[in-house]
């Protein structure tokens, strides 16, 4: 069975700074996963995506995210936070199938000036 | 033109009604979804379809029924509706299981 777990359900940093948000998975094979975006009253959008290509995954608007099969990680970074950023972050997993896909609970991601 | 419309964008409707919401997306892809989130923000995959072929189900219950008149269009019905059915609904389509999804900007039902 798959799961995705995102630690910490709110995560405030200052403008400029460094974004670190958390995706831990469980899964007997190594998975395909997945981090989204959703703005307030918007559908979810695709940031990036691994399929076991390369481990470092770049991704829209400055983020990327390294796959670490020895963690069991798909931690999502931006080196500098922007304003626009602020949003809600789902972690996603997917069987390499694509029959069962999952979501993390989200981490909503705070912008101070 | 919007690639993945959903309507109503908000629907608010008394316990045991009955209700539709439509889904159309004009990209051309062959996959189409159907997910709930609920106030807590958790995304719940309920349906997909493939060339009318339902693929996934998780559970959901017998109440929800997709349909699918055609490629470009995957529906949700809902009968007998229950104050746990409140949440926001969105549709999403994709070219082939293994492509991002588009998702549309979601409906958000309320059960008085």
């Amino acid at each position: 069975a798959q799961s995705v777990t995102q630690l910490g359900s709110h995560v405030s940093v200052s403008e400029g700074a460094l974004v670190l948000l958390r995706c831990n998975y469980s899964s007997s094979v190594p998975p395909y996963l997945f981090w989204y975006v959703q703005y307030p009253n918007q559908g979810l959008q695709l940031l990036l995506k691994y399929t076991s290509a390369a481990t470092l995954v770049k991704g829209i608007n400055g983020f990327e995210a390294e796959f670490k099969k020895s963690e069991t990680s798909f931690h999502l970074t931006k080196p500098s936070a922007h304003m626009s950023d602020a949003a809600e972050y789902f972690c996603a997993v997917s069987d390499r199938n694509f029959n069962k896909f999952y979501f993390g609970s989200g981490t909503k991601l705070n912008v101070k000036p | 033109d919007t690639a993945v419309s959903q309507t109503p964008k908000y629907l608010v409707t008394q316990m045991g009604n009955d209700k539709s919401i439509k889904c159309e997306q004009n990209l051309g892809h062959d996959t189409m979804y159907w997910y709930k989130q609920d106030s807590k923000k958790f995304l719940k995959i309920m349906f997909s379809y493939n060339n009318k072929e339902l693929i996934i189900n998780e559970t959901v219950p017998n109440r929800f029924s997709p349909k699918s008149p055609d490629k470009a269009h995957l529906n949700l019905h809902i009968n007998s509706l229950e104050l746990g059915d409140s949440a926001v609904y969105f549709c999403a389509s994709s070219q082939g299981r293994d492509q991002p999804q588009h998702f549309g900007d979601g409906t958000r039902l309320s059960i008085l």
